[in-house]
């Protein structure tokens, strides 16, 4: 089945810039997505990227698809206190038709 | 429309005991997720259901886990016996299907169950 790895932990300052790596595996993806989840809360669906696109911007989020290296990321422009969560990427498994989650992202800002 | 609506918020079991946890989809999505959460495995699909019929099963951890859809508007995971190593926030989500994907899936605030 398809494994997306993330890292575990980034802290970053109120009003910096947070980027979010993930990698996944399977090039044939039609849809990536980025979930936040907060603290005794469903995930909740914060964006998505179509395959056919390098970038995708929604306000103060910025997609990044690169597909050569099977890497997405997630740049969150002038971080605040609410954007403190879990951020998971995900991608289809071919296999199973459902998603398949990272181990998430932990964001904590720092006021 | 309320989302997608899990029931209990938490609950609290004896080893051994049934339990029954339970998800109402978001009114006109075709396709159930049931997933479990835990620190050591994060979010691990568990079951799906399109269209009320179970399509993969194979993330169910053996035989004391089922799961049913009745209707489009109900669907339950029951745990027979319980064990303290089914503790986990189980989470339902529901979704357009595979034709609508960029909808992604609508996850509901989870059941955090504790098998004592």
């Amino acid at each position: 089945g398809e494994d997306v790895e993330q890292s575990l932990f980034l802290s970053v300052r109120e009003g910096d810039s947070s980027v979010i790596n993930c990698t996944y595996t399977d090039s044939s993806s039609t849809y990536l997505y980025w979930y936040k989840q907060e603290p005794g809360a469903g995930l909740q669906l914060l964006t998505y990227i179509f395959s056919n696109m390098d970038m995708k911007q929604d306000q103060r989020l910025t997609v990044l698809l690169n597909k050569k290296d099977k890497h997405l990321s997630l740049r969150i422009a002038d971080t605040q206190t609410g954007d403190s969560a879990i951020y998971f990427c995900a991608e289809p498994d071919t296999g199973r038709r459902a998603l398949t989650f990272g181990s998430g992202t932990r964001l904590q800002v720092q006021p | 429309d309320a989302g997608v609506i899990q029931s209990p918020r938490h609950e609290v079991t004896e080893m051994g005991q049934e339990v029954t946890l339970r998800c109402k989809p978001i009114s006109g999505h075709n396709s159930l997720f049931w997933y479990r959460q835990t620190m050591m495995r994060g979010l691990e699909l568990l079951i799906y259901f399109n269209n009320n019929v179970p399509i993969d099963d194979s993330g169910m951890p053996e035989d004391r886990f089922s799961a049913k859809m009745p209707n489009a508007s109900f669907s339950t995971l029951k745990i027979q016996p319980s064990e303290p190593r089914d503790s986990a926030v189980y989470f339902c989500a529901s979704s357009l299907g595979r034709r609508n994907l960029h909808y992604g899936y609508t996850f509901g605030s989870g059941t955090r169950l504790t098998v004592v």
